[in-house]
This record gives C-alpha cells, structure tokens and sequence, in this order.
C-alpha cells in the first residue's frame, strides 16, 4: 500500500481554470504538508496542517486554498491557474514537528 | 526565517570514490536536519537524519556530521555506486518548518 497518494499524477490544463489536488495517507501521521517544486528542482513549503488545524501557511498567493477534512487527508485547491504555477507539487505527513516527512510521489501540473 | 545553503550544485565522482555535500543553515533554533534523495521524476525520499544533539550519525555508506556551533552539516558517501546517482538535498527543521537546501545532483561515473 502507497503510504502517502496523491491523485492526480499529472494535470494538464489551460490558464484561468480552477482545479484541485487531493492528498491521503495511511500512516497515521497527525501532520501534512504541501511543497511545490519548480522547474529548477527548489522544495517550498507551501502549509501545513496538524490535527486538520493549519498551522504552516507561507508567502503563497490566496489563489491557493488547502483543506484539511480530517488527519489522513489534505487537499489544495488553486483558482485562475496562471503559467507560473507549472511545477511539481508534493504532499507529504510526519507524526509531528521535527519527524521524518514522507512524500507523495508528486502532481506534475502544466498550464497551457 | 531559515536560510539553507547547499554546496556545491552538481558533483561527479567516479564509481568508488566517496561524494561530500555540505549544507550550512542560519537560525539557531533548527534542531533537526534530514537529507533526502531524489531520483529523476520520483519523489524526494528520507535516506539520514541527525538530531542537534548528535555530531556524526552513520548508516552503511551514508554518514552525517553536525557542527551546532558553526551551523554546519554534511552528508559523506562513501564506495559510490551508480544507483547513487541523484539529487540530494540537505533540510533544517524548527519545529513543523523544514527548510531546504537548493540541492546537489550526484553523478556517478562507472
């Protein structure tokens, strides 16, 4: 079983959409998290939530909205997509702060 | 905020020899630093960790050293191999955050 899943695996889609990435896992971790990852390969956190409480919210344009219904799931949400949000986005949970973080094997979004 | 630094960007080793990747780091408080592989379209994956109350942490070929006062860590791999080819990344952690490193692209020439 993938520990941390993420659908979908890529997403291709045309500027000023709206569109969402969903995130779970199975580990029983109390802590996930959103990184983007550009084309120059740099890892930023984006938020994070404990406990479905947010609890890490970066310098990110509110175009981006995650949601936390319950522990083992954390999705993000991303109104009027421009070029600049093209990058590989990674969730990933931690049983808490200073834990190892596991990653999902990424979505691959591409804005036409 | 924490600012991670990773040196140097890319490194090619012939197969045997050992790769150092050094990562320096700026706010006091971090206190755990991990470092994670990442093979081309994959995901990042946890290979070492070490905690700040720890200096030298070894794994097999992996080992990670950790200087709290100079604000200092590296990764050492040693008898490279092919499969270690990659991008590793250093991290600094304060609490919940991780910071990381820009990364290292490994090659490994057989």
């Amino acid at each position: 079983d993938t520990a941390v899943s993420q659908t979908p695996k890529y997403l291709v889609t045309q500027m000023g959409n709206d569109k969402s990435i969903k995130c779970e896992q199975n580990l029983g971790h109390d802590t996930m998290y959103w990184y983007k990852q550009d084309s120059k390969k740099f890892l930023k956190i984006m938020f994070s939530y404990n406990n479905k409480e947010l609890i890490i919210n970066e310098t990110v344009p509110n175009r981006f909205s995650p949601k936390s219904p319950d522990k083992a799931h954390l999705n993000l949400h991303i109104n009027s997509l421009e070029l600049g949000d093209s990058a590989v986005y990674f969730c990933a949970s931690s049983q808490g702060g200073d834990q190892p973080q596991h990653f999902g094997d990424g979505t691959r979004l591409s804005i036409l | 905020g924490e600012n991670v630094e990773q040196h140097p960007s890319t490194l090619s080793v012939q197969e045997g020899d050992s790769a150092v990747i050094k990562c320096t780091y700026s706010d006091s408080a971090s206190n755990y630093f991990p470092w994670y592989k990442q093979e081309l379209g994959k995901r990042p994956q946890l290979i070492i960790d070490i905690r700040s109350n720890v200096g030298e942490k070894k794994d097999q070929r992996i080992a990670v050293t950790l200087n709290k006062t100079a604000k200092h860590f590296s990764l050492h791999i040693t008898e490279t191999q092919p499969e270690d080819s990659a991008v590793y990344f250093c991290a600094a952690s304060n609490d919940y955050k991780l910071s990381f490193g820009a990364g290292t692209t490994v090659t490994v020439r057989a």
